[in-house]
Protein backbone atom coordinates (compact mmCIF):
# COMPACT_ATOMS: atom_id res chain seq x y z
CA UNK A 1 0.00 0.00 0.00
CA UNK A 2 1.42 3.73 -1.25
CA UNK A 3 -0.53 5.54 1.77
CA UNK A 4 -2.66 7.18 -1.68
CA UNK A 5 -5.96 6.92 -1.42
CA UNK A 6 -8.24 7.35 -4.26
CA UNK A 7 -12.02 7.05 -4.57
CA UNK A 8 -14.12 5.29 -6.51
CA UNK A 9 -12.24 2.51 -7.81
CA UNK A 10 -15.03 2.48 -10.49
CA UNK A 11 -17.30 4.93 -12.42
CA UNK A 12 -19.93 4.18 -14.92
CA UNK A 13 -21.39 7.05 -16.38
CA UNK A 14 -22.98 8.43 -19.79
CA UNK A 15 -22.04 10.97 -22.18
CA UNK A 16 -22.03 14.23 -21.35
CA UNK A 17 -22.39 13.95 -17.53
CA UNK A 18 -19.82 15.05 -15.34
CA UNK A 19 -17.95 13.29 -12.58
CA UNK A 20 -15.51 13.95 -9.54
CA UNK A 21 -12.42 11.43 -8.65
CA UNK A 22 -10.86 12.44 -5.74
CA UNK A 23 -6.71 11.57 -4.40
CA UNK A 24 -5.98 11.57 -0.75
CA UNK A 25 -2.02 11.81 -0.60
CA UNK A 26 0.42 10.21 2.08
CA UNK A 27 0.38 11.99 5.08
CA UNK A 28 3.29 14.85 4.74
CA UNK A 29 3.13 15.10 0.67
CA UNK A 30 2.14 18.38 -0.31
CA UNK A 31 1.91 17.74 -4.15
CA UNK A 32 -0.19 15.55 -5.98
CA UNK A 33 -0.55 14.67 -9.85
CA UNK A 34 -2.77 13.16 -11.71
CA UNK A 35 -2.31 10.83 -14.71
CA UNK A 36 -4.43 9.24 -17.17
CA UNK A 37 -3.66 5.90 -18.32
CA UNK A 38 -5.39 4.86 -21.77
CA UNK A 39 -4.66 2.05 -23.93
CA UNK A 40 -3.89 4.12 -27.18
CA UNK A 41 -2.10 7.13 -25.30
CA UNK A 42 -0.19 5.28 -22.51
CA UNK A 43 0.51 7.21 -18.82
CA UNK A 44 -0.03 11.24 -19.41
CA UNK A 45 0.49 13.42 -17.17
CA UNK A 46 -2.56 15.58 -16.28
CA UNK A 47 -1.74 18.52 -13.88
CA UNK A 48 0.44 19.00 -10.77
CA UNK A 49 -0.67 21.27 -7.29
CA UNK A 50 1.39 21.56 -5.14
CA UNK A 51 0.00 23.01 -1.61
CA UNK A 52 -3.32 23.83 -2.77
CA UNK A 53 -1.92 25.44 -6.01
CA UNK A 54 -1.18 24.65 -9.33
CA UNK A 55 2.11 23.83 -10.41
CA UNK A 56 1.78 22.65 -13.28
CA UNK A 57 -0.80 21.69 -16.82
CA UNK A 58 -0.10 18.86 -19.08
CA UNK A 59 -1.89 17.49 -21.27
CA UNK A 60 -5.57 17.97 -19.76
CA UNK A 61 -8.76 19.26 -21.39
CA UNK A 62 -10.43 22.50 -20.86
CA UNK A 63 -13.41 20.14 -19.79
CA UNK A 64 -11.15 18.92 -16.76
CA UNK A 65 -10.25 21.08 -14.16
CA UNK A 66 -8.76 19.86 -10.29
CA UNK A 67 -8.23 21.42 -7.47
CA UNK A 68 -6.08 20.54 -4.12
CA UNK A 69 -7.74 21.34 -0.70
CA UNK A 70 -6.50 22.97 2.57
CA UNK A 71 -6.26 18.94 4.05
CA UNK A 72 -4.25 18.37 0.47
CA UNK A 73 -6.79 16.00 -1.10
CA UNK A 74 -7.61 16.69 -4.48
CA UNK A 75 -10.28 16.15 -7.33
CA UNK A 76 -10.59 15.78 -10.11
CA UNK A 77 -13.85 17.16 -12.35
CA UNK A 78 -14.49 15.92 -15.63
CA UNK A 79 -17.16 17.38 -17.18
CA UNK A 80 -18.98 16.79 -21.14
CA UNK A 81 -17.76 13.32 -21.19
CA UNK A 82 -17.34 11.58 -24.19
CA UNK A 83 -16.45 8.02 -24.84
CA UNK A 84 -12.77 8.96 -25.87
CA UNK A 85 -12.89 10.13 -21.58
CA UNK A 86 -12.82 6.47 -20.82
CA UNK A 87 -9.32 5.13 -19.11
CA UNK A 88 -7.80 5.04 -16.16
CA UNK A 89 -6.79 8.25 -14.00
CA UNK A 90 -4.07 7.73 -11.68
CA UNK A 91 -3.36 9.78 -8.59
CA UNK A 92 0.59 10.72 -7.37
CA UNK A 93 1.59 12.08 -4.59
CA UNK A 94 5.05 13.26 -3.28
CA UNK A 95 7.36 15.66 -0.75
CA UNK A 96 7.87 17.61 -3.81
CA UNK A 97 11.05 20.69 -3.96
CA UNK A 98 13.18 19.14 -6.68
CA UNK A 99 13.76 15.28 -7.64
CA UNK A 100 11.51 13.21 -5.58
CA UNK A 101 9.77 10.10 -6.10
CA UNK A 102 5.88 9.99 -6.65
CA UNK A 103 4.10 7.19 -5.32
CA UNK A 104 0.71 6.29 -6.95
CA UNK A 105 -2.98 5.70 -5.93
CA UNK A 106 -4.73 2.20 -7.77
CA UNK A 107 -6.35 4.40 -9.92
CA UNK A 108 -10.67 4.77 -10.88
CA UNK A 109 -11.72 3.49 -13.92
CA UNK A 110 -14.00 5.58 -15.57
CA UNK A 111 -15.63 3.96 -18.26
CA UNK A 112 -18.09 6.63 -20.66
CA UNK A 113 -20.65 4.53 -22.25
CA UNK B 1 10.99 17.73 -25.97
CA UNK B 2 11.13 15.07 -23.24
CA UNK B 3 10.27 11.55 -24.50
CA UNK B 4 10.66 7.95 -23.14
CA UNK B 5 10.60 5.61 -25.98
CA UNK B 6 10.36 1.91 -24.90
CA UNK B 7 10.73 -0.07 -28.26
CA UNK B 8 9.31 -3.52 -27.17
CA UNK B 9 5.56 -3.87 -26.20
CA UNK B 10 5.62 -6.93 -25.45
CA UNK B 11 9.01 -9.13 -24.05
CA UNK B 12 8.30 -12.65 -23.23
CA UNK B 13 11.73 -15.24 -21.75
CA UNK B 14 11.78 -18.33 -19.77
CA UNK B 15 12.37 -18.69 -16.42
CA UNK B 16 15.81 -18.54 -15.14
CA UNK B 17 16.42 -16.93 -18.81
CA UNK B 18 18.13 -13.08 -18.05
CA UNK B 19 15.97 -10.49 -19.22
CA UNK B 20 16.91 -6.69 -20.48
CA UNK B 21 13.90 -4.32 -20.95
CA UNK B 22 14.72 -1.40 -23.15
CA UNK B 23 14.65 2.55 -23.13
CA UNK B 24 15.90 5.31 -24.67
CA UNK B 25 14.78 8.70 -23.58
CA UNK B 26 15.51 12.16 -25.42
CA UNK B 27 15.80 14.95 -22.90
CA UNK B 28 18.52 18.50 -23.20
CA UNK B 29 20.14 18.19 -19.79
CA UNK B 30 20.64 15.53 -17.10
CA UNK B 31 17.28 14.17 -16.38
CA UNK B 32 15.86 12.05 -13.23
CA UNK B 33 15.09 8.15 -14.71
CA UNK B 34 12.86 5.61 -13.18
CA UNK B 35 11.14 1.77 -13.53
CA UNK B 36 8.13 1.79 -12.39
CA UNK B 37 6.04 -1.85 -12.26
CA UNK B 38 2.31 -2.36 -12.16
CA UNK B 39 1.82 -5.95 -11.48
CA UNK B 40 -2.12 -7.55 -12.95
CA UNK B 41 -4.56 -4.47 -11.76
CA UNK B 42 -2.47 -3.71 -9.54
CA UNK B 43 -0.80 0.15 -8.90
CA UNK B 44 2.20 1.68 -10.34
CA UNK B 45 5.12 1.02 -7.98
CA UNK B 46 8.70 2.25 -7.89
CA UNK B 47 10.79 -0.41 -8.98
CA UNK B 48 14.48 1.76 -9.04
CA UNK B 49 15.50 4.79 -9.91
CA UNK B 50 18.68 5.62 -11.22
CA UNK B 51 20.47 7.85 -9.01
CA UNK B 52 20.03 5.47 -6.18
CA UNK B 53 22.15 3.00 -7.94
CA UNK B 54 20.45 0.17 -5.86
CA UNK B 55 19.11 -3.53 -7.33
CA UNK B 56 15.54 -4.33 -6.54
CA UNK B 57 13.57 -7.72 -6.59
CA UNK B 58 17.50 -8.60 -9.10
CA UNK B 59 16.64 -5.40 -11.20
CA UNK B 60 19.47 -3.10 -12.41
CA UNK B 61 19.95 -0.20 -14.48
CA UNK B 62 22.45 1.56 -15.93
CA UNK B 63 22.39 4.90 -16.93
CA UNK B 64 23.93 5.89 -20.45
CA UNK B 65 24.41 9.15 -21.29
CA UNK B 66 26.35 8.71 -24.14
CA UNK B 67 23.37 6.56 -25.86
CA UNK B 68 20.62 8.19 -23.60
CA UNK B 69 19.44 4.45 -22.46
CA UNK B 70 18.58 3.31 -19.35
CA UNK B 71 18.04 -0.25 -20.05
CA UNK B 72 16.86 -2.44 -17.04
CA UNK B 73 17.72 -6.16 -16.48
CA UNK B 74 17.96 -9.00 -14.37
CA UNK B 75 19.84 -12.01 -15.21
CA UNK B 76 17.35 -15.00 -14.20
CA UNK B 77 13.94 -14.15 -14.28
CA UNK B 78 11.43 -15.55 -12.39
CA UNK B 79 7.75 -16.18 -13.03
CA UNK B 80 6.53 -13.57 -9.93
CA UNK B 81 8.52 -10.96 -12.65
CA UNK B 82 5.81 -10.77 -14.63
CA UNK B 83 4.03 -7.18 -15.30
CA UNK B 84 3.76 -4.06 -17.41
CA UNK B 85 7.31 -2.28 -17.04
CA UNK B 86 7.31 1.54 -17.56
CA UNK B 87 10.55 3.75 -18.00
CA UNK B 88 9.72 7.32 -16.60
CA UNK B 89 11.58 10.68 -17.09
CA UNK B 90 12.06 13.56 -14.71
CA UNK B 91 13.50 16.75 -15.47
CA UNK B 92 15.29 18.80 -13.69
CA UNK B 93 13.97 22.35 -12.99
CA UNK B 94 10.26 23.63 -13.14
CA UNK B 95 7.98 20.77 -13.66
CA UNK B 96 8.30 17.56 -11.33
CA UNK B 97 5.63 15.52 -14.09
CA UNK B 98 6.99 12.10 -14.56
CA UNK B 99 7.02 11.62 -18.85
CA UNK B 100 6.20 8.10 -19.38
CA UNK B 101 7.46 5.17 -21.83
CA UNK B 102 4.19 3.93 -23.43
CA UNK B 103 5.65 0.59 -21.11
CA UNK B 104 7.04 -3.26 -22.23
CA UNK B 105 4.90 -6.22 -20.67
CA UNK B 106 6.72 -9.09 -19.92
CA UNK B 107 5.57 -12.52 -19.48
CA UNK B 108 8.12 -14.94 -17.44
CA UNK B 109 7.14 -18.35 -18.66
CA UNK B 110 7.79 -21.51 -16.94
Amino acid sequence: DSGVTQTPKHLITATGQRVTLRCSPRSGDLSVYWYQQSLDQGLQFLIQYYNGEERAKGNILERFSAQQFPDLHSELNLSSLELGDSALYFCASSVSGGINIQYFGAGTRLSVL
Amino acid sequence: AQRVTQPEKLLSVFKGAPVELKCNYSYSGSPELFWYVQYSRQRLQLLLRHISRESIKGFTADLNKGETSFHLKKPFAQEEDSAMYYCALQGQGGSEKLVFGKGTKLTVNP
